[in-house]
Formats: structure tokens, sequence, C-alpha cells
């Protein structure tokens, strides 16, 4: 199973565009990209999930780059609502899965 | 459509004390786990149902833990006796794919906030 890293934090201000990076250096052939959010008290929600180059839909983009080794997932105009910690999951999806620390995202203001 | 419940939200029980959670999946999905955060820690993989088989339980902590899903509906977990370092967030999730976990999309309630005195 791969291992993921992303950074601990970031912060950002409402409005702007935010790119998270994960790295997954021995992602499998077979692996695909999944990121999930969650809130405080809640569940981690699915946005969304890839396998190469770019997928968007309503809610997120996710960057892949040909090698794999690295996703970016890319939230345009952020409000205070999208404060939120953000997971990327690398292979198999609920078996086993390794969800890390995640992302913890501060939108000011 | 109804989403992934947890029952209860809230549990505080005293060290010993036997516990039971319980997960109503989404309808006609037929993969459903079973999560916790223990300690602020990381959120880890405790089993596997495949309607109502055990597919993988190897993330079970010890044998205090025991889950299941009559009927391959709804699931129970039950904490017995319950220690202090049990303490910690259960969350469950269900998936409707059921091939290939590669690609699954997993759909979680807000977890079960378990606190053992």
């Amino acid at each position: 199973l791969a291992k993921t890293t992303q950074p601990i934090s970031m912060d950002s201000y409402e409005g702007q565009e935010v790119n998270i990076t994960c790295s997954h250096n021995n992602i499998a052939t077979n692996d695909y990209i999944t990121w999930y959010q969650q809130f405080p008290s809640q569940g981690p929600r699915f946005i969304i999930q890839g396998y190469k180059t770019k997928v968007t839909n309503e809610v997120a983009s996710l960057f892949i780059p040909a090698d794999r080794k690295s996703s970016t997932l890319s939230l345009p105009r952020v409000s205070l609502s999208d404060t939120a910690v953000y997971y990327c999951l690398v292979g198999g999806g609920g078996f086993k899965t390794i969800f890390g620390a995640g992302t913890r995202l501060f939108v000011k203001a | 459509e109804a989403g992934v419940t947890q029952f209860p939200s809230h549990s505080v029980i005293e060290k010993g004390q036997t516990v039971t959670l319980r997960c109503d999946p989404i309808s006609g999905h037929d993969n459903l786990y079973w999560y916790r955060r223990v300690m602020g820690k990381e959120i880890k993989f405790l089993l596997h149902f495949v309607k109502e088989s055990k597919q993988d339980e190897s993330g079970m902590p010890n044998n205090r833990f025991l889950a299941e899903r009559t009927g391959g509906t709804y699931s129970t977990l039950k904490v017995q006796p319950a220690e202090l370092e049990d303490s910690g967030v259960y969350f469950c999730a269900s998936s409707q794919d059921g091939t290939g976990f590669l690609r699954e999309k997993l759909f979680f309630g807000s977890g079960t906030q378990l606190s053992v005195l």
C-alpha cells in the first residue's frame, strides 16, 4: 500500500485558489488517487478521484503528472467553509485505507 | 438518499463496561467498513464486510472488539470490556463497488465519539 506525504497545514484567504500537493512515490500501476475532505465532528467526504492527467468536477480539480508519483488537489476560489482537513489516499479504497495525517487548510476572511 | 448513519453519536462509559456501536450503511451498499481515530492520531482501518461476511478484520486491535453484520444490512461493533485506550471516534463507511477496491468511493458516517473513563 502506497504511503502518502502531504503538508501538515496550509493557510489561505477567501477567493484564492488553493493547491495541495501529495507525494506518493511508490504508487502501484493499478492504484487510483482519491481525495477526501473532513470537517470537525464529521466523517471524511469524497471529493475527487483520478488515475492520470487531469480530473475536474464541480468541487475541485486533480492534477496528476505522467509519472504519477504526486498529485495536486486544486480548490478554486476557496471560501471560509472550505476550512477542513484534506486527505490524499492512494491504492485501495476502504481496504486497509491509509489516511495519513492529512492537510489542515485554514481559510481566512 | 439517506447517508451512512451511526448511533450513538456520543457514548461515555466506564472502564470495564460494554458498549455497542451501530452503523446503517447506504441502502444497497454491500461493502461496510469500520475505522477509528484514537487520541487524535490518524484514522485507522478496523475491518471490512462484504454483505454479511467479514472480508478483512486485520485492523481489529484485540479480541475485546466484535463486529457483526447480520443479514448484510446494518452492522454493530461491540467493545467488551472497554478500556481507557479505546476512547476515540469510530467511523463507519460504506461503498457500492463490489469489485476492485482500487476505485472505491467511500461514504462515511459522522462517527461515534467514545469516551471510556
